[in-house]
C-alpha cells in the first residue's frame, strides 16, 4: 500500500486566502484523523472521522477551519480565510479500527503550510 | 477528555548510554499506549506500543513499561546510537474513543 497520501506537500499563501489540504487514507481504514503540529503546541488533534462521519471536531480551532470526508478514500481540511498563525505542519492519519482497540495510526508525510 | 504529559522535553545522552522518557495520562479508561519517533522533517512513525493488559514489552534496544495504577508509562532505549536522535512522542487512546492524544514530545540527542 502507498500509505496515507497528502497534498500539497508544501504551500505558501497570503493571509486571507483559502487553503485546501487533501488526504487519501490507506485503503480499508475506517478512521481518519487530522492533526496539526507546531513547536509551541506539539501534535494537536483537530478532528477525526469514522466511516466518513465526523466523530469529534472539538480540536478545530475556530470557524475558519472545516473538514469533510465525502467518501472513504478522500478528505479535505479547509482554512478560510487563512492567517499567519495557521502556519504549521498538518498531518492526516488513518487507522483500520479504533485506537481504543489497540489499532496503530499511520501518518501521511504532512502538508507544510506557511501563511505570509 | 484525555490529557497526556511527557517529560523531559529535551534529553541529551552520550552514545551507548540509556535514555528514559516518561509519560502520564489522565483517563483511566485509556488502554492503548503507542510511542512514535519523528525525525527532522519526517512523519511520526510507530516504534513500539503496549496495551493495558501488559506491563512491559521489549523490542531489541527499546522497551516500554506501563503502570496502570499510577497511570504512567515509559520508554527505555538502551545502548543509544546517533541515529536514535529524534523527537519521541508518547500517546494514549482517548478512553473509549477512536483517537490518540499525544504528549508534547521529547527531543533526544545522542552525542557520538
Amino acid at each position: 500500500d502507498a500509505g496515507v497520501i497528502q497534498s500539497p506537500r508544501h504551500e505558501v499563501t497570503e493571509m486571507g486566502q483559502e487553503v485546501t489540504l487533501r488526504c487519501k487514507p490507506i485503503s480499508g481504514h475506517d478512521y481518519l484523523f487530522w492533526y496539526r503540529q507546531t513547536m509551541m503546541r506539539g501534535l494537536e488533534l483537530l478532528i477525526y472521522f469514522n466511516n466518513n462521519v465526523p466523530i469529534d471536531d472539538s480540536g478545530m480551532p475556530e470557524d475558519r477551519f472545516s473538514a469533510k470526508m465525502p467518501n472513504a478514500s478522500f478528505s479535505t481540511l479547509k482554512i478560510q480565510p487563512s492567517e499567519p498563525r495557521d502556519s504549521a505542519v498538518y498531518f492526516c492519519a488513518s487507522s483500520w479500527w479504533s485506537a481504543s482497540s489497540g489499532n496503530t495510526i499511520y501518518f501521511g508525510e504532512g502538508s507544510w503550510l506557511t501563511v505570509v | 477528555g484525555e490529557n497526556v504529559e511527557q517529560h523531559p522535553s529535551t534529553l541529551s545522552v552520550q552514545e551507548g548510554d540509556s535514555a528514559v522518557i516518561k509519560c502520564t495520562y489522565s483517563d483511566s479508561a485509556s488502554n492503548y499506549f503507542p510511542w512514535y519517533k519523528q525525525e527532522l522533517g519526517k512523519r511520526p512513525q510507530l516504534i513500539i506500543d503496549i496495551r493495558s493488559n501488559v506491563g512491559e514489552k521489549k523490542d531489541q534496544r527499546i522497551a516500554v513499561t506501563l503502570n496502570k495504577t499510577a497511570k504512567h508509562f515509559s520508554l527505555h532505549i538502551t545502548e543509544t546510537q546517533p541515529e536514535d536522535s529524534a523527537v519521541y512522542f508518547c500517546a494514549a487512546s482517548g478512553g473509549s474513543q477512536g483517537n490518540l492524544i499525544f504528549g508534547k514530545g521529547t527531543k533526544l540527542s545522542v552525542k557520538p
